[in-house]
């Protein structure tokens, strides 16, 4: 089955900094790839996906990347705020389809933004 | 609040005991999945289900059970098989064939085995 690997595991910056998430996946067949967001004490919520036709997307302050050779893609977080300061989950999954669609998440990497 | 409800949002536990966790949702969601959540371990799923009266075990299945009669019900019961139950518990939801399998979670359920 697909394996999904995110790093790093915990991310301090300074308010305004940028921040960079990786995650490795093991499924070449894996073809959607989402990113979720998780306040302290909340549920997770998605914040930006992409499909393997795409190498990048842009929402605002965040983007993510695709590279389908390597096998990873990466979360990037520009002008960091404070309220950014979360539980980020990567996820991928082979999109719809019988079990094809199953999500498999990393870790989470735990964002720090100071103030 | 989201469309998708667990209950109850803390539940204690005897060793030896089942118990079982509710998860509604009103979103008309074909699919509905259960994960666990626990410290530095991510979301593992346990069981997911696609259509009423059918489901399928995830990557963590052993001592959990679940059944799906309705569309919008998807109870998981964890058992006395489950050998480390302690964790917290997030329901989930998306639409079937949507080609991007978006989930919807819900708030959660935290279990403590006492």
């Amino acid at each position: 089955g697909e394996n999904v690997e995110q790093h790093p595991s915990t991310l301090s910056v300074q308010e305004g900094d940028s921040a960079v998430i990786k995650c490795t996946y093991s499924d070449s067949a894996s073809n959607y790839f989402p990113w979720y967001k998780q306040e302290l004490g909340k549920r997770p919520q998605l914040i930006i996906d992409i499909r393997s036709n795409v190498g990048e997307k842009k929402d605002q302050r965040i983007a993510v990347t695709l590279n389908k050779t390597a096998k990873h893609f990466s979360l990037h977080i520009t002008e960091t705020q404070p309220e950014d300061s979360a539980v980020y989950f990567c996820a991928a999954s082979r999109g719809s389809g019988g079990s094809n669609y199953k999500l498999t998440f990393g870790k989470g990497t735990l964002l720090t933004v100071n103030p | 609040d989201g469309g998708i409800t667990q209950s109850p949002k803390y539940l204690f536990r005897k060793e030896g005991q089942n118990v079982t966790l509710s998860c509604e949702q009103n979103l008309n969601h074909d699919a509905m999945y259960w994960y666990r959540q626990d410290p530095g371990q991510g979301l593992r799923l346990i069981y997911y289900s696609q259509i009423v009266n059918d489901f399928q075990k995830g990557d963590i299945a052993e001592g959990y059970s679940v059944s799906r009669e309705k569309k919008e019900s998807f109870p998981l019961t964890v058992t006395s098989a489950q050998k480390n139950p302690t964790a917290f518990y997030l329901c989930a939801s998306s639409i079937e064939g949507s080609g991007a399998n978006v989930l919807t979670f819900g708030a959660g359920s935290r279990l403590t085995v006492l």
